[in-house]
């Protein structure tokens, strides 16, 4: 089906453990986006890509990096996970194009003990 | 710069009666705006949007909103809830600076009552 892959859905990490979560789209969209919801928090912004080979901070970006491997792929890395980064994180894909709307992935839920 | 505020964290409502939840907005520009519902332990789906056309816009499941610049609101509104409507809602701005990053309210939690 057509739209927004994430993987994993489910991660248990301890503190200082490292790892990467994997994002594809396959709309062709142009722009991609990492997002973290919190409880009370709304969703907000870690890291964008405005387009392949370009990638911006947003909101919350510390303790975060990413990788736009390709047009389709965008990865999240956390280099040291701490219990402040658990939390569910939504990858979405756009065009800039005002009122385009995002599609986003089901989530990836991360729990760090 | 862009912002937004859902007035209510939490609304409960009767089966069968109206729904309201609130949303004011903060924009420089004529913005986009979106509604999205997210249903427990799923992804986020959209419900609505704004794009400068119509101000009273329909979304699917019988919802719908109307944009009010003289307010800066952008209610959600539905004649008659149903048990399928329990969910969180957030509205959504769109930010005008060129990369359209969303810029996300705090949510709404939505119960509806048998």
């Amino acid at each position: 089906n057509a739209g927004v892959t994430q993987t994993p859905k489910f991660q248990v990490l301890k503190t200082g453990q490292s790892m990467t979560l994997q994002c594809a789209q396959d709309m062709n969209h142009n722009s991609m986006y990492w997002y973290r919801q919190d409880p009370g928090m709304g969703l907000r912004l870690i890291y964008y890509s405005a387009s392949e080979g370009t990638t911006d901070k947003g909101e919350v970006p510390n303790g975060y990096n990413v990788s736009r491997l390709n047009k389709r792929e965008f990865s999240l890395r956390l280099e040291s996970a701490a219990p402040s980064q658990t939390s569910v994180y939504f990858c979405a894909s756009s065009e800039l194009v005002q009122g385009y709307g995002y599609t986003f992935g089901s989530g990836t839920r991360l729990t760090v003990v | 710069a862009q912002s937004v505020t859902q007035l209510d964290s939490h609304v409960s409502v009767s089966e069968g009666t109206p729904v309201l939840l609130r949303c004011n907005y903060s924009s420089s520009y004529s913005p986009s705006l979106f509604w999205y519902v997210q249903h427990p332990n799923k992804g986020l789906q959209l419900l609505l949007k704004y794009t400068s056309a119509a101000t009273l816009v329909k979304g699917i499941n019988g919802f719908e909103a109307e944009f009010k610049k003289s307010e800066t609101s952008f209610h959600l509104t539905k004649p008659s809830a149903h048990m399928s409507d329990a969910a969180e809602y957030f509205c959504v701005v769109s930010d005008v600076s060129g990369t359209y990053k969303y810029i996300f309210g705090t949510g709404t939690r939505l119960k509806v009552l048998a």
